[in-house]
């Protein structure tokens, strides 16, 4: 079956420093790959998404993320922090046939320090 | 843009009482879906609906049920609540495409539920 990991649950990131967000997937075909972030107490914002093609994708805020299938990661990167990125950000991946939905990981609660 | 607005922020229900969470999408999607939103545990679906009065139960479907009369519209309820479903509940739509692992979903901003 398909599964999402997020193996940090919290991480503190200074401003101005580079962020590096791991996400770790499960799929047994081409995965579908997506990056949200909510806002303390706002629902989901779509930051970038992966169907194919280049493996660097870029988002919106200044993010990006790659896909590498040897390692089974999409990782989220952006390389300046602003205190504004404290939220809390998902990784998903879809399910794997038309009419499904999407499979979240866990979620990784970043703090950004002054 | 697309929008997706659920009726309330905030809801404060007693335990027994049926309760109703709204949703509503401008954007003429074709599917929607409910998620609960727990600490540690990240998002997990209690239904879809990918038509007007058809529904799919998700991974957590018990104590819930839902109502899809119009597309526009995905109604959440709650049968009789229990303290167990004190949660943020998401609400979230997208479009059926040919290609449908592009199905991009969007949500509302959540319903923060608090049963009593």
């Amino acid at each position: 079956a398909q599964s999402v990991t997020q193996p940090d649950i919290h991480i503190t990131v200074s401003e101005g420093a580079s962020l590096e967000l791991r996400c770790n997937y499960s799929y047994g075909a081409t995965p579908y790959l997506f990056w949200y972030v909510q806002s303390p107490g706002q629902g989901l914002q779509l930051l970038l998404k992966y169907f194919s093609g280049d493996t660097l994708v870029q988002g919106i805020k200044g993010f990006e993320a790659e896909f590498k299938r040897s390692q089974s990661s999409f990782n989220l990167r952006k390389p300046s922090v602003h205190w504004s990125d404290a939220a809390e950000y998902f990784c998903a991946v879809v399910g794997n046939q038309a009419g499904t939905a999407l499979i979240f990981g866990k979620g990784t609660t970043l703090s950004v320090s002054s | 843009d697309v929008k997706v607005t659920q009726s309330s922020r905030y809801l404060v229900k007693r335990t027994g009482e049926k309760v109703f969470l709204e949703c509503v999408q401008d954007m003429d999607h074709e599917n929607m879906f409910w998620y609960r939103q727990d600490p540690g545990l990240g998002l997990r679906l209690i239904y879809f609906s990918y038509d007007v009065k058809m529904k799919e139960k998700g991974d957590i479907p018990e104590g819930y049920s839902v109502s899809r009369e119009k597309k526009e519209r995905f109604s959440l309820i709650l049968e009789s609540a229990s303290t167990n479903q004190t949660s943020m509940y998401l609400c979230a739509s997208s479009p059926i495409l040919q290609a449908w692992y592009q199905e991009t979903q969007y949500f509302g901003p959540g319903t923060r539920l608090l049963v009593l």
